[in-house]
């Protein structure tokens, strides 16, 4: 089956740690993009990537770093600049020319600071 | 700020009722309105969407009214089943944007 897989499901962070999700598609998705969910604030970007090598800030990608090695994966790293990590991370994809006909997301990570 | 308002924050429908969640935006720019559904744990999944040339969108139990003159649009659950117990967000993109806009999202409980 096609489709976005995050790992891990939890993720606990001690203070002043980087830690770096999962993301791995295999639906031959060009655009990934990467969420925060925080209640009461909806959906949030961090960072997306259109092609392979290259990656653009969202709205709120300060404390956050990715990567995009490779078509099928993007990985966000939360650095210990990153002053309220504890949220719901949702990691997503869309073909070419169809990122405004919606995502496919993946089923989120949830980091907890401990 | 926040580019889609959505409301109410919460819900809670008796079985059978009707459900209808709002939501608003500024930005004429706006042309693709979709919505995703949101069960505990999991990620969010597109439910249905709406383009601004028509005024309705109908799939099943699930409606979209679009008003372009007010920038608003809703969506409305008919026959509320205890299954429909989610989060719905609404978003909206344009045609030379990079991403999605979210609304802040709709906790849905329908009592049995």
């Amino acid at each position: 089956d096609g489709g976005i897989t995050q790992s891990p499901k939890y993720l606990f962070r001690k203070e002043g740690q980087n830690v770096t999700l999962s993301c791995e598609q295999n639906l031959n998705h060009d655009a990934m993009y990467w969420y925060r969910q925080d209640p009461g604030q909806g959906l949030r970007l961090i960072y997306y990537s259109q092609i392979v090598n290259d990656f653009q800030k969202g709205d709120i990608a300060e404390g956050y770093s990715v990567s995009r090695e490779k078509k099928e994966s993007f990985p966000l790293t939360v650095t210990s600049a990153q002053k309220n990590p504890t949220a719901f991370y949702l990691c997503a994809s869309s073909s070419p020319g169809q990122a405004r006909y919606g995502y496919t997301f993946g089923s989120g990570t949830r980091l907890t600071v401990v | 700020q926040q580019q889609v308002k959505q409301s109410p924050q919460s819900l809670i429908v008796q079985k059978g009722g009707i459900s209808i969640i709002n939501c608003a935006y500024e930005n004429t720019a706006f042309d693709y309105f979709p919505w995703y559904q949101q069960f505990p744990g999991k990620g969010p999944a597109l439910l249905i969407a709406i383009r601004p040339d028509v005024s309705e969108k109908k799939e099943g139990r699930f409606t979209i009214s679009f008003n372009k003159s007010a920038k608003q649009f809703s969506l409305h659950i008919m026959d509320s089943q205890p299954g429909d117990s989610a989060t719905y967000f609404c978003a909206a993109s344009s045609r030379s944007g990079n991403q999605f806009y979210f609304g802040t999202g709709t906790s849905l409980t329908v009592i049995p």
